[in-house]
């Protein structure tokens, strides 16, 4: 089983809302990932998390809050964000990080209003 | 910041014929090598791995991997309708990293 489940599938949300994206896999994997996808483009690495801490933030702006309350679980919290932030939001894990290969959720399409 | 390129597209075949996907890669020390395909509105998947120069086959597909020319390519044999997608080589160059190509469209045409 190589399950990754992300909710909601859809958010619209507005400048001033507060809102969270929520990953879960039940593999066993000890990273798991966050990528920001826009149209025509590759998904674009936003936050690492390895044996539940904090590893790479690629610059990500304080507007998005990782969390990782234990291996199997990743949220993004959502607060104030600006319309150019909609994009396909991306959960992804691996069976550790580095090289290993990453098995990706179905998204979460979000539209900031 | 690593590159990874990919032949641009769109790329667009006959059903029956062979695709070809190319991609490059900039960091020598990248052990690890992914294919993924993605269809429209939807998530990657992951489709090959590579580690090893030389060819990996699985089914109708096929990478290829240079470590010396630092390339990857993937090869469909039998294109089918259903093939038509995104595809997206990823390279990882170390630590955590996981750094996507701009990936190829592939259009295959009945």
């Amino acid at each position: 089983d190589t399950e990754v489940t992300q909710t909601p599938k859809h958010l619209v949300m507005g400048m001033t809302n507060k809102k969270s994206l929520k990953c879960e896999q039940h593999m066993g994997h000890r990273a798991m990932y966050w990528y920001k996808q826009k149209a025509k483009k590759p998904p674009e690495l936003m936050f690492v998390y390895s044996y539940e801490k904090l590893s790479i933030n690629e610059s990500v702006p304080s507007r998005f809050s990782p969390e990782c309350p234990n291996s199997s679980l990743l949220n993004l919290h959502l607060h104030a964000l600006q319309p150019e932030d909609s994009a396909l939001y991306l959960c992804a894990s691996s069976p550790q990080g580095g090289g290993y290969e990453q098995y990706f959720g179905p998204g979460t399409r979000l539209t900031v209003t | 910041q690593k590159e990874v390129e990919q032949n641009s597209g769109p790329l667009s075949v006959p059903e029956g014929a062979i695709a070809s996907l190319n991609c490059t890669y900039s960091d020598r020390g990248s052990q690890s090598f992914f294919w993924y395909r993605q269809y429209s509105g939807k998530s990657p998947e992951l489709i090959m791995s590579i580690y090893s120069n030389g060819d990996k086959e699985d089914g109708r597909f096929t990478a290829q991997l240079n470590k010396a020319s630092q390339y990857v390519s993937l090869l469909i044999r039998d294109s089918q309708p259903s093939d038509s997608a995104t595809y997206l080589c990823a390279v990882p160059p170390g630590g955590n990293q996981f750094y996507f190509g701009t990936g190829t469209r592939l259009t295959v045409i009945p």
